[in-house]
């Protein structure tokens, strides 16, 4: 069935330094790529959506210059998040939305980030 | 605004208990309802929704049924496994927006043989 992998799966980095998740649909076309955070004993809230070959859409409160996207191909979103800070540390997840059948949308597994 | 609000984990039964995970909502309108699962290093999988009241959602044993009145849309499974073993996420869509959903805060539900 179709596939969303998300890369790495667990990241430590150190504070001030920029560290990079990718999203990539392995066997589909997606157009549109959504970005979610969740902090401890918080929903999954969105961030923004990802948008081949455009600019990214940002929800309100999320910084589009320290969360930087980058949608250049129908398979692969990645999702920077520059100049981390511990306050940066959460879980990161993507979603593809496949171009046909229907437009369903697929959850990769999840990016852990902490910064120390 | 829309929210989804669901019970605290984990939740730990036996194999063959009955399961219930609480969910309610706030939303204007009338939106979609999901339950979505995370089975351990895995992507989040839509489990069942309901697209308008009083529908109910079912698949794999669990069922949820889209109650208006008390804005709820509670998972319901008669005899769980240890394979259910996941974090369990109810979550909305926004009307205004339907690719864009609402989530809760997910639960923890932990089956012991």
């Amino acid at each position: 069935g179709a596939v969303v992998s998300q890369h790495p799966s667990r990241v430590i980095c150190k504070s001030g330094t920029s560290v990079k998740i990718e999203c990539r649909s392995l066997d589909f076309q997606a157009t549109t790529m959504f970005w979610y955070r969740q902090f401890p004993k918080q929903s999954l809230m969105l961030m923004a959506t990802s948008n081949e070959g455009s600019k990214a859409t940002y929800e309100q409160g999320v910084e589009k210059d320290k969360f930087l996207i980058n949608h250049a191909s129908l398979t692969l979103s990645t999702l920077t998040v520059t100049s981390a800070h511990p306050e940066d540390s959460s879980f990161y997840i993507c979603s593809a939305r496949r171009d046909s059948l229907g437009n369903t949308i697929y959850f990769g597994e999840g990016s852990w980030l902490t910064v120390v | 605004g829309n929210s989804v609000t669901q019970m605290e984990g984990p939740v730990t039964l036996s194999e063959e208990a009955f399961l219930t995970i609480n969910c309610t909502y706030t939303a204007t309108g009338y939106p979609s309802l999901f339950w979505y699962v995370q089975y351990p290093g895995e992507g989040l999988q839509l489990l069942l929704k309901a697209t308008k009241a009083d529908d109910k959602g079912s698949n794999k044993g669990f069922e949820a049924t889209y109650r208006k009145e008390t804005t709820s849309f509670h998972l319901e499974k008669g005899s769980v496994q240890v394979s259910d073993s996941a974090v369990y996420f109810c979550a909305l869509s926004d009307l205004s927006n339907t690719d864009k959903l609402i989530f809760g805060t997910g639960t923890r539900l932990q089956v012991f043989p």
